[in-house]
């Protein structure tokens, strides 16, 4: 079946990295995803893996595949209090069809 | 910034009311998607179309729930009768091709009294 799952919570203090988990289940996805979701906004596309790549780095943000595990991970280096946010993992198991995590509140302190 | 715009950001209505609910997709996305997110069930897919034609709606609840897209501007999601159950936020997302990113409205905050 199709499922995606991550813990629901993160607390850093900022400047450390934050490190979000996400495991899937469906092996024939194409593309994972990582969305943002900010108070009183949709989801923003924050970045994405091809499925034969191990690693992408894309300024603070690492995103690492284990495809033999089905574990998608998103390191944010030096995180910050605008960070905070909602973060969501996908898969696309069809070519047309998202399916989203419950998402990982993340919560930036001093 | 070509964005995928919804309309009305808030709504407010009685148990029993019509609800409708629009969105304009991204110009030149062909599929276009309806998420409902609450708290407890997370983000759910409740439709999708492509090229105006109706490709899922398993999500949906049928006997109140309905999606159309009369044009290629304009995509409807239509509550009737509402309940307080369906009290959440719907988001209209578009797509462009097979596996390019998904683009979110900022969702309409639907609150059936």
């Amino acid at each position: 079946g199709e499922d995606v799952e991550q813990s629901l919570f993160l607390s850093v203090r900022e400047g450390d990295s934050s490190v979000i988990n996400c495991t899937y289940t469906d092996s024939s996805s194409t593309y994972l995803y990582w969305y943002k979701q900010e108070p009183g906004a949709g989801l923003q596309l924050l970045t994405y893996i091809f499925s034969n790549m191990d690693m992408k780095q894309d300024q603070r943000l690492t995103v690492l595949l284990n495809k033999k595990d089905k574990h998608l991970s998103l390191r944010i280096a030096d995180t910050q209090t605008g960070d905070s946010a909602i973060y969501f993992c996908a898969e696309n198991p069809s070519r047309n069809k998202l399916i989203f995590g419950a998402g990982t509140r993340l919560a930036v302190h001093p | 910034d070509a964005r995928v715009t919804q309309t009305p950001r808030h709504k407010v209505t009685e148990m029993g009311q019509e609800v409708t609910m629009r969105c304009q997709p991204i110009l030149g996305h062909n599929t276009v998607f309806w998420y409902r997110q609450t708290m407890m069930q997370g983000l759910e897919l409740l439709a999708y179309f492509r090229n105006r034609a109706p490709l899922d709606d398993s999500g949906m609840p049928k006997d109140r729930f309905s999606a159309e897209m009369p044009d290629a501007t304009l995509a409807t999601l239509k509550i009737q009768p509402s309940e307080p159950r369906d009290s959440a936020v719907y988001f209209c997302a578009s797509l462009k091709t097979a596996n390019s990113p998904l683009h979110f409205g900022n969702g309409t905050r639907l609150t059936v009294t």
